[in-house]
């Protein structure tokens, strides 16, 4: 069965370090979303991306986040500066614009960002 | 904010069905109700979602009533793997979830 995929599962990193988080979407997707889930929070919707730009962003996802789609498969998410309040696990979701499973989110395992 | 209200938790006996309600007295006529559900704290797992008719897949049964402003998850035979927090969001499109609280089920042997 097809899945999302997320690398690193973990990732340490320094206050003020730049990180990318890595996900490979559904082969077949074509809209692409990134969450994030602070320890014992709600999971948070940060941005969604179709067509090779942002379609939908919240008010977390500020000038210090940006997205990416650098090749036909990958879909990375870059913190500029991490903060101690980044800290959190971060969700990559796809999902397909037609088919019986059109519109549902697939969710990957997740990658946990811990900055000291 | 989610406009869904869930009960915080629930207990279920291993073997016997879960029903997990969901209040969403707002919906409007082109969102539909969807399920997921966390365990530990994995990705979002994707269970079942339906716009007015109710659905059954190989996970779960979906049962909303005929104004829509409320929906029961059910899930047939729970399993202590089932324990999780569910949650019900409600959608239109392709539009973000919306993730509230949800209800932590725990299911007991």
């Amino acid at each position: 069965e097809p899945e999302v995929t997320q690398t690193p599962s973990h990732q340490v990193t320094q206050m003020g370090q730049e990180v990318i988080l890595r996900c490979v979407p559904i082969s077949n997707h074509l809209y692409f979303y990134w969450y994030r889930q602070i320890l014992g929070q709600k999971v948070e919707f940060l941005v969604s991306f179709y067509n090779n730009e942002i379609s939908e962003k919240s008010e977390i996802f500020d000038d210090q986040f940006s997205v990416e789609r650098p090749d036909g498969s990958n879909f990375t998410l870059k913190i500029r500066s991490t903060k101690l309040e980044d800290s959190a696990m971060y969700f990559c979701a796809s999902s397909a614009n037609r088919g019986p499973a059109k519109n549902i989110q697939y969710f990957g395992a997740g990658t946990r960002l811990s900055v000291l | 904010d989610a406009k869904t209200t869930q009960p915080t938790s629930m207990d279920c006996a291993e073997g016997r069905a879960a029903n997990l309600p969901c209040n969403h007295s707002t919906i409007s006529g082109n969102e539909y109700v969807y399920w997921y559900r966390q365990i530990h704290s994995q990705g979002p797992q994707y269970i079942i979602h339906g716009l007015k008719n109710n659905e059954t897949n190989e996970m779960a049964s979906l049962i909303i009533t005929e104004d829509r402003k409320s929906s029961t998850l059910i899930l047939p035979h729970a399993t202590l793997r089932d324990t999780a927090v569910y949650y019900c969001i409600v959608r239109a499109g392709n539009t973000p979830l919306v993730f509230g609280k949800g209800t932590r089920l725990s299911v007991i042997a």
